[in-house]
């Protein structure tokens, strides 16, 4: 059973405003992993992190940021969100050992309107 | 072409009956094959994984796996409401980066 955390669960706010979504690891998974995915559709990678201090940005294009100071958290930033923004956000970490399988967190779901 | 492909179903099977999934990819490098269920509105949870020609069982759930044509497919014996949802076919490709790249789901209909 993964321990991934993901604040908050739910999240409506209007356009304009800055949020940050929060993901945390108590397994000590060097790397972390940001998804989006829109109802029905398929999961895109947006960032992903192979330790501190290294980010990179995935296969989706997004207007989002993300850090990673410290092992076991990577928030994810949008300085001014806009409708197009809604979504799923799903965070997933792995001990990047051969097999690399990923544990997902419990995803926010995110509504601006 | 998409990198990986599913049906999208529906799938539909009567409870008891064999469900069988099935994805393909189009990196032949591709090295690690994963599948996951998702609920709908949830995270997706791991079924298992597989890396090697042949199959790999885990209780009612055996995956199987042809590179040579770059095919692998999902096994569910005894099929289950409870088994209801979308899974997902997952690729690690031969990159350095070793993120997952996921199909986008064949949605399981189980019938009592």
């Amino acid at each position: 059973e993964a321990d991934i955390y993901q604040t908050p669960r739910y999240l409506v706010i209007g356009t304009g405003k800055k949020i940050t979504l929060e993901c945390s690891q108590t397994m000590g998974h060097d790397k972390m992993y940001w998804y989006q995915q829109d109802p029905g559709m398929e999961l895109h990678l947006i960032h992903y992190s192979y330790g501190v201090n290294s980010t990179e940005k995935g296969d989706l294009s997004s207007e989002s940021t993300v850090s990673r100071i410290r092992t076991e958290h990577f928030p994810l930033t949008l300085e001014s969100a806009r409708p197009s923004h809604t979504s799923q956000y799903l965070c997933a970490s792995s001990a990047g050992q051969e097999i690399d399988t990923q544990y997902f967190g419990p995803g926010t779901r995110l509504t601006v309107l | 072409q998409k990198e990986v492909e599913q049906n999208s179903g529906p799938l539909s099977v009567p409870e008891g009956a064999i469900a069988s999934l099935n994805c393909t990819y189009s990196d032949r490098g591709s090295q690690s094959f994963f599948w996951y269920r998702q609920y709908s509105g949830k995270s997706p949870e791991l079924i298992m994984f597989i890396y090697s020609n042949g199959d790999k069982e885990d209780g009612r759930f055996t995956a199987q796996l042809n590179k040579a044509s770059q095919y692998v497919s999902l096994l569910i014996r005894d099929s289950q409401p409870s088994d209801s949802a979308t899974y997902l076919c997952a690729v690690i490709k031969d990159t350095g980066r070793r993120a997952l790249t996921f199909g986008s789901g064949t949605r399981l209909q189980v019938q009592p």
